[in-house]
């Protein structure tokens, strides 16, 4: 299994501000995704951290928004900028642990809960 | 695209079993995952079921697989109060990344 934190757990932000959310990975892997938590929502795959080049962004998600860094195998940072209160939610880190048998198990990290007022 | 459907809120008695009831689109589905999310917490993998298996048990989780009705279930059998959670269906198929369904919060009361 792997083993995620990230920081900071929880913030409140002012609008028109931005706050750079890190994923740290106990291992080395190689996929590690942002999601976002909104309240009675499903996870949202906002998007995929690619070690080396530009991350992948999903429908409706754009780099200058959410720009994300990968430097290493275990690193990642989602910055959300220019935020205004609709960006209130909480923000996780997950990795492809490709192993055991479920078919490529996703691990979490415990969510960055983001309040932007 | 594909989509899967949960009921947002179960609410049940300390002893009695819940079930969680969930239900999907994608028909090249492969794998079949229940997570759990604890207050404070990230999604932790709870069980997971193939598409070409009907039930799956563990101790006290039962997952069942109607494959044809794309119907998947958790039922928890002596829920605890411990057990009160928000709990996420999720399906994958040919994406690599899994589709989640809005999560049903399970409230457990004495």
């Amino acid at each position: 299994s792997a083993v995620i934190s990230q920081k900071p757990s929880r913030d409140i932000c002012q609008r028109g501000t931005s706050l750079t959310i890190q994923c740290q990975v106990d291992s080395q892997v190689t996929m590690m995704f942002w999601y976002r938590q909104q309240p009675g929502q499903s996870l949202t795959l906002i998007a995929t951290a690619n070690q080396g080049s530009e991350a992948t962004y999903e429908s409706g998600f754009v780099i200058d928004k959410f720009p994300i860094s990968r430097p290493n195998l275990t690193f990642s940072t989602l910055t959300v900028s220019n935020m205004s209160p609709e960006d209130s939610s909480i923000y996780l880190c997950s990795v492809d642990g490709r192993t055991g048998e479920a078919g490529n198990e996703q691990f979490f990290g415990p969510g960055t809960r983001l309040t932007v007022l | 695209g594909e989509d899967v459907e949960q009921s947002l809120f179960l609410s049940v008695r300390e002893g009695d079993s819940s079930v969680i009831n969930c239900t999907y689109t994608d028909s090249s589905s492969t794998y079949l995952y229940w997570y759990k999310q604890e207050p404070g917490a990230g999604l932790q993998l709870l069980t997971y079921i193939f598409s070409n298996m009907d039930m799956k048990q563990d101790q006290r989780l039962t997952v069942l697989l109607n494959k044809k009705d794309k119907h998947l279930s958790l039922r928890i059998a002596d829920t605890q109060t411990g057990d009160s959670a928000i709990y996420f269906c999720a399906e994958k198929g040919g994406s690599y990344i899994p589709t989640f369904g809005r999560g049903t919060s399970l409230i457990v009361h004495p």
